[in-house]
């Protein structure tokens, strides 16, 4: 089983409603990690957090808004979502130091269905 | 553009023999490639990374290869099983620098199914 929780497994969702995708690791890891996956495409990056600090926005439309309460801790706040931006969305982490290589370790994902 | 390319969208292989997958990419430095696996409606698991100035990586089953000349990488099941069928992803990081921390970018995908 992963060691990255993510919480709810299924959301649906109005295109007015407020909600958020919650995620977690106890690995102690530095850097978290937002992806978007829709049907038979590979994940795509949307954010990263390095030491609770945002480092990386793949240009990502402000509807979606990140959050690092603390290094264990990754939110995603959905708001005024289309129904284009049902997906698969995946959190993920890693030890987020520069040598060997970053290893990312992914939850199980939130299915998001905008209707 | 960068842009990763991986062999097939589906391969289908018979028990037992070994499956072979391909990943190339262009208009990229990587400092490492990385492998996962994904089984349908759950997230990608990690299965092996391997460096620049590595050529191969091995792990019970699994062989990695890495020419950064060809900008290709090799991906070998051997002995594959039933269990071994599902989408294997080939992803690069490290081009961006900064402090390590850069994400990964994911190449489409191979089904791969393996046939008893």
């Amino acid at each position: 089983d992963t060691e990255v929780t993510q919480t709810p497994k299924h959301l649906v969702m109005g295109m007015t409603n407020k909600k958020s995708l919650k995620c977690e690791q106890h690995m102690g890891h530095r850097a978290m990690y937002w992806y978007k996956q829709k049907a038979k495409k590979p994940p795509e990056l949307m954010f990263v957090y390095s030491y609770e600090k945002l480092s990386i926005n793949e240009s990502v439309p402000s509807r979606f808004s990140p959050e690092c309460p603390n290094s264990s801790l990754l939110n995603l706040h959905l708001h005024a979502l289309q129904p284009e931006d049902s997906a698969l969305y995946l959190c993920a982490s890693s030890q987020g130091t520069r040598t060997g290589g970053n290893t990312i370790y992914f939850g199980e994902g939130s299915w998001l269905t905008v209707v | 553009s960068q842009k990763i390319e991986q062999n097939s969208e589906a391969l289908n292989i018979q028990e037992g023999k070994t499956a072979t997958l391909t990943c190339n990419y262009t208009n990229y430095s990587p400092a490492y490639l990385q492998w996962y696996r994904q089984d349908p409606g759950r997230g990608p698991v990690f299965l092996l990374l391997i460096r620049e100035n590595e050529k191969e990586k091995r792990k019970e089953r699994l062989k990695v290869t890495f020419d950064t000349t060809l900008k290709q990488s090799l991906f070998h099941i051997t002995a594959s099983q039933p269990a071994d069928s599902a989408t294997y992803l080939c992803a690069l990081g490290g081009a961006k620098g900064g402090g390590g921390a850069d994400g990964l970018t994911f190449g489409k995908g191979t089904h791969l199914i393996i046939q008893p």
